[in-house]
């Protein structure tokens, strides 16, 4: 039982350059989800998943688009990568409650844009 | 102002002694979660609450709704115990938002 896990763990970008993230979880979990964290603030909502074929927008989810072709899978795109999209970046899951329940975080993926 | 906000934002402490980390916030909410985030990065769920208390080894999480206040207090505090903790607040239905995090390092 793996729980979350995130590929890859480090990526540096030019920007303009396109790449995915890929979230998985094995514990058949409904509710995904992608944050952001930088310095001083807090973990920021990108894009969230209540179950496979839906998404719906965060906080922040300019520059980000999503996918959730599979329940165990939750994909991150960032089409035209830019400096300001420099972050690192959790995915995580939690049961049909939603957030009401315990979250499962990925051990996160921290991405440069140059 | 933040929705919430933690305190302190960083804390030193020696091997033992009794911890207190604070969260406040100004928005109604319908339950709290408290996260740790290793020196590594992971973040690992410790506590979700609507009311009173929750105890889990030597953790324990109070909350009280009306003050709009949550403490995690850390008993008998160890070297281990050295992480970010995080305070996250769900409300509006469905949204969670997140403190900005205490750093504790807990020394020998």
């Amino acid at each position: 039982n793996a729980g979350v896990t995130q590929t890859p763990k480090f990526r540096v970008l030019k920007t303009g350059q396109s790449m995915t993230l890929l979230c998985a979880q094995d514990m058949n979990h409904e509710y995904m989800y992608w944050y952001r964290q930088d310095p001083g603030m807090g973990l920021r909502l990108i894009h969230y998943s209540v179950g496979e074929g839906t998404t719906a927008k965060g906080e922040v989810p300019d520059g980000y688009n999503v996918s959730r072709l599979k329940k165990q899978n939750f994909l991150l795109g960032l089409e035209s990568a830019a400096p300001s999209q420099t972050s690192v970046y959790f995915c995580a899951s939690s049961s049909r409650q939603g957030i009401r329940e315990k979250l499962f975080f990925g051990s996160g993926t921290q991405l440069s844009v140059l | 102002k933040n929705e919430v906000e933690q305190s302190p934002q960083n804390l030193t402490a020696q091997e033992g002694e009794f911890i207190t980390i604070n969260c406040s916030y100004s928005v109604g909410i319908s339950a709290l979660h408290w996260l740790q985030q290793h020196p590594g990065g992971g973040i690992v769920s410790l506590f979700m609450l609507s009311s009173g208390k929750k105890k889990h080894g030597r953790l324990i999480a109070t909350i009280n709704i009306q003050e709009k206040h949550s403490s995690l207090h850390i008993t008998a505090s160890h070297p281990r115990d050295s992480a970010v903790y995080i305070c996250a607040v769900l409300h509006s239905g469905s949204r969670l938002t997140f403190g900005e995090g205490t750093q504790l390092t807990v020394n020998p």
